[in-house]
């Protein structure tokens, strides 16, 4: 049982480039979610999915897209990567309204 | 939006201390989770407490919805307590959960 698992661990990008992180959950959840994390701060939503088929926007969706094509991936994607999109970024899943369990984090560098 | 807010922002112990920290919310909630950041950076989930009151080992948590607050507590703490402790709730059937700023907490020997 993996848990949530996240791929790549790290990525440096140039301005301009794109890329898409992927998250994986072997736990059965309906709802995941993409969080991003900046210095001294909490984390910030960015995009969720209540469901296959489903997104929604976060707090700070700008920049980014989403996409839930099966239960257990969430995919987010960065078509035109900024220097103010160098964060760590989290996904994490849940059943709805109960506890989220969070993968380990991808360190996103864009020069 | 609803606002969280954790004090203190920053706790240095000695190893075997107790400490309380504190999460305020601005708006009625039907979530509210704490959370363990590590020095490694995972973020592990400690308790789901919308109300009422949790322990698990040497951790517990409170949390009084009516007015608006959340407590976790850590006894006797241990170095490998250190990290950041983050408090996150949910507004009613709006499905996102809105962290605070966290506790940095630092536990030495």
């Amino acid at each position: 049982n993996a848990g949530v698992t996240q791929t790549p661990k790290f990525r440096v990008l140039k301005t301009g480039q794109s890329m898409t992180l992927l998250c994986a959950q072997d736990m059965n959840h309906e709802y995941m979610y993409w969080y991003r994390q900046d210095p001294g701060m909490g984390l910030r939503l960015i995009h969720y999915s209540v469901g296959e088929g489903t997104t929604a926007k976060g707090e700070v969706p700008d920049g980014y897209n989403v996409s839930r094509l099966k239960k257990q991936n969430f995919l987010l994607g960065l078509e035109s990567a900024a220097p103010s999109q160098t964060s760590v970024y989290f996904c994490a899943s849940s059943i709805q309204g109960y506890e989220q369990y969070f993968g380990p984090g991808t360190r996103l560098t864009v020069t | 939006g609803i606002q969280v807010e954790q004090s203190p922002p920053d706790l240095i112990l000695q190893e075997g201390a107790n400490s309380t920290l504190r999460c305020n919310f601005s708006d009625s909630v039907n979530n509210l989770q704490w959370f363990h950041q590590n020095p490694w950076g995972q973020l592990i989930n400690l308790f789901y407490i919308p109300s009422g009151t949790k322990q698990n080992g040497r951790l517990s948590a409170t949390t009084v919805a009516t007015e608006r607050y959340s407590l976790l507590y850590i006894s006797s703490s241990q170095t490998t307590d250190s990290g950041v402790y983050f408090c996150a709730v949910e507004r009613y059937n709006t499905d996102k959960l809105i962290f605070g700023t966290g506790t940095r907490l630092q536990v030495f020997p």
